[in-house]
């Protein structure tokens, strides 16, 4: 069964410290997996994307790593400001083969808040 | 490019009504996708259109219908409303690269 799981539910960190997200998949077949950032109340907002082939990327204060032999992703956050309090999900993408349709697998979300 | 929009922004309806939601993809894109979110969950998948026909399906009742236009933009119909329809309804569009989905600004709808 295509299942994402993220950890931990909720976090709370102090501004300017760091921290580190998790996300365990078991999907397939594979295509890609991306991180969002969704503020309350709103549509979630893309941070990145990773292919099967990419270990890392970076998009400012966000850092995503892959690991698609334990196929299991992390979101580390630098430097953390009060702006990133928000809920992070985990989306894999699976390819449906010959009918070139996809699926979207949702985690259920990190909630994290940021105190000064 | 004014990215995915979503239109209302808030509605509220009282059990047993039908609404309507609409979503208009970004430029460029032709899929189009529904998503219900309960208060802090993730969204659930609804259902995916693609030219003018629905290609996937969650699971969710009859009672969630929808329909894309010539011009890829969609509607959400949900009929005989229940109290727990009550959630954000987000829109996300696609293009050929299926690298890309894109997430409107949803639409919480509230039934009373």
């Amino acid at each position: 069964k295509n299942q994402v799981e993220q950890s931990p539910q909720s976090l709370i960190i102090l501004e300017g410290k760091n921290c580190t997200l998790q996300c365990n998949y078991t999907v397939s077949p594979f295509s890609n997996l991306r991180w969002y950032k969704q503020d309350t109340g709103r549509g979630p907002v893309s941070l990145t994307i990773m292919t099967f082939s990419e270990n890392t990327k970076s998009n400012g204060r966000y850092t995503a790593t892959l690991d698609a032999d334990t196929k299991q992703s992390s979101l580390h956050i630098t430097a953390s400001q009060l702006s990133d309090s928000a809920s992070y999900i985990c989306v894999v993408t699976a390819v449906k083969g010959g009918s070139g349709t996809y699926k979207y697998i949702f985690g259920t979300g990190t909630r994290l808040k940021v105190l000064a | 490019d004014a990215g995915v929009t979503q239109s209302p922004t808030h509605l509220i309806k009282t059990r047993g009504q039908q609404v309507t939601l609409r979503c208009s993809p970004k430029s460029g894109h032709d899929t189009v996708s529904w998503y219900q979110q309960a208060l802090g969950q993730g969204p659930q998948f609804i259902f995916q259109y693609y030219e003018e026909e629905e290609r996937q399906r969650g699971n969710f009742p009859d009672r969630f219908s929808g329909h894309q236009f010539p011009n890829y933009s969609s509607e959400l119909n949900v009929n005989a409303l229940l109290l727990g329809d009550s959630a954000l309804y987000l829109c996300a569009s696609s293009g050929t690269r299926i690298s890309e989905q894109y997430f409107g600004p949803g639409t919480r709808l509230t039934v009373t």
